[in-house]
């Protein structure tokens, strides 16, 4: 256990939806990454937050979005959802030390109908 | 950006027996670190092993050592008397000493053969 958490585990939706991810850092993990791994595929880098601010954005596409909020927690929101979002996103939580490495959370399987 | 790869998109090893996976990286920096990262059937991301550029020593963790080669920007992982439970996908990590981003390769494949 890493100590990450995310919810909820699985998650079907139909096209179109909205739908939120919501990831708890370990505990005094300031840095949040979101990873985006379709089937087979490596991890494609989202995003990061660094104590509620934006600190790197990767391949985020504009139907996506995401925050953290002040205790720390940070929530992805998918919008307009297609097919091909049919993923593992995964959350993973770094403490900032220069040598400290980040742990991935469970991840959340998207399934779009 | 850094780019990552992995040129071995499956590789297979006998029960007991030892397999070396590859990875190679592409920086202009000097300092970074370098993470090896397992995802079994599970799909949990799972730390394995890491390495710091400016450590001449190759990182051990029990089975599992890497071959770090700075000046071939090459960072392989020996996996010693390989077990069932080492069959995953293997990714290769590097991040740059002052940087955020994480890149990682696109991964490798590891069947372990009874």
């Amino acid at each position: 256990d890493s100590g990450v958490t995310q919810t909820p585990k699985h998650l079907i939706t139909a096209t179109g939806q909205r739908v939120t991810l919501r990831c708890s850092p370990r505990s005094g993990d300031l840095s949040v990454y979101w990873y985006q791994q379709s089937l087979d595929q490596g991890l494609q880098f989202l995003i990061q937050y660094y104590n509620g601010e934006e600190r790197a954005k990767g391949n985020i596409l504009e139907r996506f979005s995401a925050q953290q909020f002040p205790d720390l927690h940070s929530e992805l929101n998918l919008s307009s959802l297609e097919l091909g979002d049919s993923a593992l996103y995964f959350c993973a939580s770094r403490r900032e030390a220069s040598t400290d490495t980040q742990y991935f959370g469970p991840g959340t399987r998207l399934t779009v109908l | 950006a850094q780019t990552v790869t992995q040129s071995q998109p499956e590789m297979s090893v006998q029960e007991a027996e030892t397999v070396t996976l590859s990875c190679t990286y592409d920086t202009s920096e000097s300092d970074y670190y370098l993470f090896w990262y397992k995802q079994p059937p599970s799909r949990q991301m799972i730390l394995v092993i890491r390495q710091e550029a400016y450590k001449q020593q190759n990182a051990t963790e029990n089975r599992f050592s890497v071959n770090f080669q700075k000046a071939a920007k090459s960072f392989s992982l020996k996996i010693s008397d390989s077990q069932l439970g080492d069959a995953a996908m293997y990714f290769c990590a590097y991040r740059s000493l002052t940087g955020n981003q994480f890149y990682f390769g696109t991964g490798t494949s590891l069947t372990v053969i009874p």
